[in-house]
């Protein structure tokens, strides 16, 4: 089956570090990809969808320059957490789907960031 | 109406016990449908996809009522290994290329 693979797992860093987050598609290309943050005991949240060639889409609230979505190629897509605070510690995931309209999501494993 | 409603739980449901719960999705114009399954700490995975006609996998039984706009998760003979929260997940492509997840059902399965 699809297989998306995020790195890292997990970051521990100090407040105003940048962190960046990488998610890859392994067999399948993914033109779209999506990011998402998850706070304990609530659901997914949608970041931005991520567009190889073009700008990233950003959900209502999330900022633009703090979260950079770089879409590089149609296997590679990059969040960077810019000047991190501790209220950015979350569980970041990434997923993309092979495209088809119907086609469900792959997600990564997650990225749990704290931030110190 | 929220886009896509699930009753947050939990359930408490003894092993051994056949446990069903419902997502209600709120564009009737909706392309496809799919349950996730999220362990504590965890990336959902795809349990099923949810087909017209429905589909059983298993313990596991998915169904669609497109005149009522809900998708339905049967799970029969639960185990232990049930308890997750699962989220109902609706694609709606054709409008935004929007893809909206449910805020999940938690399922604890006791012994």
């Amino acid at each position: 089956g699809a297989v998306v693979s995020q790195h890292p797992s997990w970051v521990i860093c100090k407040s105003g570090t940048s962190v960046k987050i990488e998610c890859r598609s392994l067999d399948f290309q993914a033109t779209t990809m999506f990011w998402y943050r998850q706070f304990p005991k609530q659901s997914l949240m949608l970041m931005a969808t991520s567009n190889e060639g073009s700008k990233a889409t950003y959900e209502q609230g999330v900022e633009k320059d703090k979260f950079l979505i770089n879409h590089a190629s149609l296997t590679l897509s990059t969040l960077t957490v810019t000047s991190a605070h501790p209220e950015d510690s979350s569980f970041y995931i990434c997923s993309a789907s092979q495209g088809a309209n119907n086609s469900p999501l792959h997600f990564g494993n997650g990225t749990r960031l704290t931030v110190t | 109406r929220k886009e896509v409603e699930q009753d947050p739980g939990p359930f408490n449901v003894p092993e051994g016990a056949t446990v069903a719960f419902n997502c209600t999705y709120s564009n009737s114009a909706s392309q496809s449908f799919f349950w996730y399954r999220q362990d504590c700490r965890k990336e959902p995975k795809l349990l099923m996809s949810v087909y017209s006609s429905g589909n059983e996998d298993g313990r596991f039984t998915a169904q669609l009522n497109r005149a009522s706009q809900y998708i339905s998760l049967l799970i029969r003979d639960s185990k232990l290994s049930d308890s997750a929260t699962y989220l109902c997940v609706v694609n709606d492509f054709g409008r935004d290329d929007k893809i909206i997840f449910g805020k999940g059902t938690r399922l604890h399965i006791l012994p």
